[in-house]
């Protein structure tokens, strides 16, 4: 199983800040088999970034995804208020998806 | 548009079973994976396996093999999940989500989600 980790736990910022989220695989992710999702309280994850970089329809363009191996990172320009929330990254490197454990972009 | 409608919430006991539905709309219900995720209060997201609707072929995650049953009615675009033996770690939100059917991609992501439901097993 791959396992992913993601930093920080908790990541405290203001509005209009850049965020910066890390997840880390176990083992390589090849072809950058990585997508990212937004969950906000009491709702359904929403995919964000597929295939490490590509963003899913509707997505505003301060959203963006990038790395590949073992390392990849979401990157949000510039937060918006409705931004705060907490993101997943997930794997489909292997036909058993895993989820990272979620870190939570919360207001300054 | 594309809709994933879930069922209400269920509470049941330790060794009942549960069933959840999921009715799809506004697209080809056959052409696309359907999955089950579940995600525990305040825990990440556990994917738990997939339905092909077009023939109804599954695919279980090895932790849930034995427990549970994905099954589908093509006439009303609704899939269903049957988890057997509930016990406390069990209590989730249980979420279907789609994913398109690639057969280059080793795997899959999910691109819509169900609103979730939440099973509560207690005594």
């Amino acid at each position: 199983e791959i396992v992913l980790t993601q930093s920080p736990g908790t990541l405290s910022l203001s509005p209009g800040e850049r965020a910066t989220l890390s997840c880390r695989a176990s083992q390589s992710v090849t072809s950058g088999y990585l997508a990212w999702y937004q969950q906000k309280f009491g709702q359904a994850p929403r995919l964000l970034i597929y295939g490490a970089s590509r963003r899913a329809t509707g997505i505003p363009d301060r959203f963006s995804g990038s790395g590949s191996g073992t390392e990849f990172t979401l990157t949000i320009g510039r937060l918006e208020p409705e931004d705060f929330a907490v993101y997943f990254c997930q794997q489909y490197r292997s036909s058993s998806p895993t989820f990272g454990q979620g870190t939570k972009v919360e207001i300054k | 548009q594309v809709q994933l409608v879930q069922a209400g919430g269920e509470v049941k006991k330790p060794g009942a079973s549960v069933r959840v539905s999921c009715k799809a709309s506004g697209y080809a219900f056959s052409s696309f994976y359907m999955h089950w995720v579940r995600q525990a209060p305040g825990q990440g997201l556990e994917w738990m396996g997939l339905i092909n609707p077009s023939g109804g072929s599954t695919l279980y995650t090895q932790k849930f093999q034995g427990r549970v049953s994905m099954t589908r009615d093509t006439s009303t675009s609704t899939v269903y999940m049957e988890l057997s033996g509930l016990r406390s770690e069990d209590t989730a939100i249980y979420y279907c989500a789609r994913s398109i059917i690639d057969w280059s991609l080793p795997g899959y992501f999910f691109d819509y989600w169900g609103q979730g439901i939440l099973v509560t097993v207690s005594s």
